[in-house]
């Protein structure tokens, strides 16, 4: 079974809007690692956030962290068309050294 | 100062012939983890290798299977006798030593088996 879960599976939203993604997982962590993917590409690392912090930013990236939840969320601000992409988190399972994804969440941003 | 480099980055094959991927890491990595994506899916782990050894193999299948990092060249994945379950992207991503926990991704190899 996954480890994490992105939610919602896809997102259809307007230029300018923002767009949030949830990641839901099961068991302790000591990280969690958001990633993107453009279709047909590997995937890029956009941000890592431990356990111990609550939220990270990263230019228009803002990440949160609630582990009494086993919850984060990726909020992208004042998307663009360019944002569209395939969107994954990743978790370590409580001090392993593999990082587990979730099924991702389909991002499509209208011009 | 190039990145993970995989190849070849499509591969066609016929069902019973064998697959071989190779994955390059960025320049002073010394670890490697394969991973599998099937079509509107997320990442399987595969192994996770360092150089010559193999660390964890939990996500391989049982048979047809394996993958090396020798102490000169790319990481290999080979699969044998291959199947038309076997059609998928897999991806290499290497970490340096101390690293974080970020993986660097190659663009990965796609495997179609006829």
């Amino acid at each position: 079974s996954q480890q994490g879960e992105e939610d919602p599976q896809a997102l259809s939203i307007q230029e300018g809007e923002n767009a949030t993604m949830n990641c839901s997982y099961k068991t302790s962590i000591n990280n969690l690692q958001w990633y993107r993917q453009n279709s047909g590409r590997g995937l890029v690392h956009l941000i890592l956030i431990r356990s111990n912090e609550r939220e990270k930013h990263s230019g228009r990236l803002r990440v949160t962290l609630d582990t009494s939840k086993k919850s984060s969320s990726l909020l992208i601000t004042a998307s663009r068309a360019a944002d569209t992409a395939s969107y994954f988190c990743a978790t370590d399972k409580g001090g392993s050294y593999i990082p587990t994804f979730g099924r991702g969440t389909s991002l499509i941003v209208h011009p | 100062n190039a990145g993970v480099m995989q190849n070849p980055r499509h591969l066609v094959r016929r069902r019973g012939q064998e697959a071989r991927l190779r994955c390059s890491p960025m320049k002073g990595h010394s670890h490697v983890y394969w991973y599998r994506q099937l079509p509107e899916e997320g990442l399987k782990f595969m192994v996770y290798l360092q150089k010559e050894n193999i660390i964890d193999e939990s996500g391989m299948p049982k048979e047809r299977f394996s993958a090396e990092f020798p102490k000169e060249g790319p990481s290999i994945l080979r699969i044998q006798q291959v199947v038309r379950g076997d059609s998928a992207a897999y991806f290499c991503a290497s970490v340096g030593q101390g690293s974080t926990g970020e993986l660097f991704f190659g663009e990965g190899s796609r495997l179609t088996v006829l």
